[in-house]
């Protein structure tokens, strides 16, 4: 699988866009990008996931490189809920049976007042 | 909207003891995960089951570990023995028809093994 490289920690002022990135450059062809976020000890949250084209949904927007060698991950108006760790997941598609997420170390995002 | 329950949140041991850990998926999904988090570590693959079958499991889960879906809704996680070493948050979570949906994460149980 192919591996992803964050910041481990970024800031951002409540109200502000947070636009978090992402470097995969060994991504390969048949790859999906997911971003999950985790707030404090709970369980992973799933935020949304993309193969090429931007993808948006209600919680965040995901910016692919026309390229694909990273992306950005965009909380448009962050606010104080947004604090935690945000992991940029690759993905292979396999057809079958259930697909395993190998989290890396994240980002730490902490929304300041 | 639905969601994945685990039971117990809070679970304390002595080293040596068996514990079961148990998890109730969201309705209808096929795909069952249980991934650990030692204290101030990345979250880690443990295991996936799909069709009453582990589908893939992780060089961590060895003979002390095993899963089963006993009555076909809850999804547990015995660990026969248990060590000092497997304190850690157990989360498990659940995915739905297809092979690229998301996982849905339960609260977590947190064992602590003494």
């Amino acid at each position: 699988d192919a591996k992803t490289t964050q910041p481990p920690s970024m800031d951002c002022a409540e109200g502000r866009a947070a636009n978090l990135p992402c470097n995969h450059s060994t991504i390969s062809g048949n790859e999906y990008v997911y971003w999950y976020r985790q707030i404090h000890s709970q369980g992973p949250q799933y935020i949304i996931h993309g193969l090429k084209n931007n993808e948006t949904n209600e919680m965040a927007s995901l910016i692919i490189t026309e390229d694909r060698k990273s992306s950005t991950l965009i909380l448009p108006h962050a606010t104080l809920r947004d604090t935690a760790v945000y992991y940029c997941i690759v993905r292979p598609e396999r057809r079958g049976g259930a697909q395993k997420l190998v989290f890396g170390q994240g980002t730490r995002l902490t929304i300041n007042p | 909207e639905p969601e994945v329950t685990q039971t117990p949140s809070h679970q304390v041991t002595q080293m040596g003891q068996e514990v079961i850990l148990r998890c109730v998926p969201i309705s209808n999904h096929l795909y069952f995960y249980w991934y650990r988090q030692i204290l101030g570590q990345k979250v880690e693959f443990l295991v996936s089951f799909y069709n009453n079958e582990i589908s893939e499991k992780s060089e961590i889960f060895d003979d002390q570990f095993s899963v089963e879906r006993p009555d076909g809704s809850n999804f547990t996680l015995k660990i026969r023995s248990t060590k000092l070493e497997d304190s850690a948050m157990y989360f498990c979570a659940t995915a739905g028809t297809g092979f690229l949906y998301e996982q849905y994460f339960g609260p977590g149980t947190r064992l602590t093994v003494t």
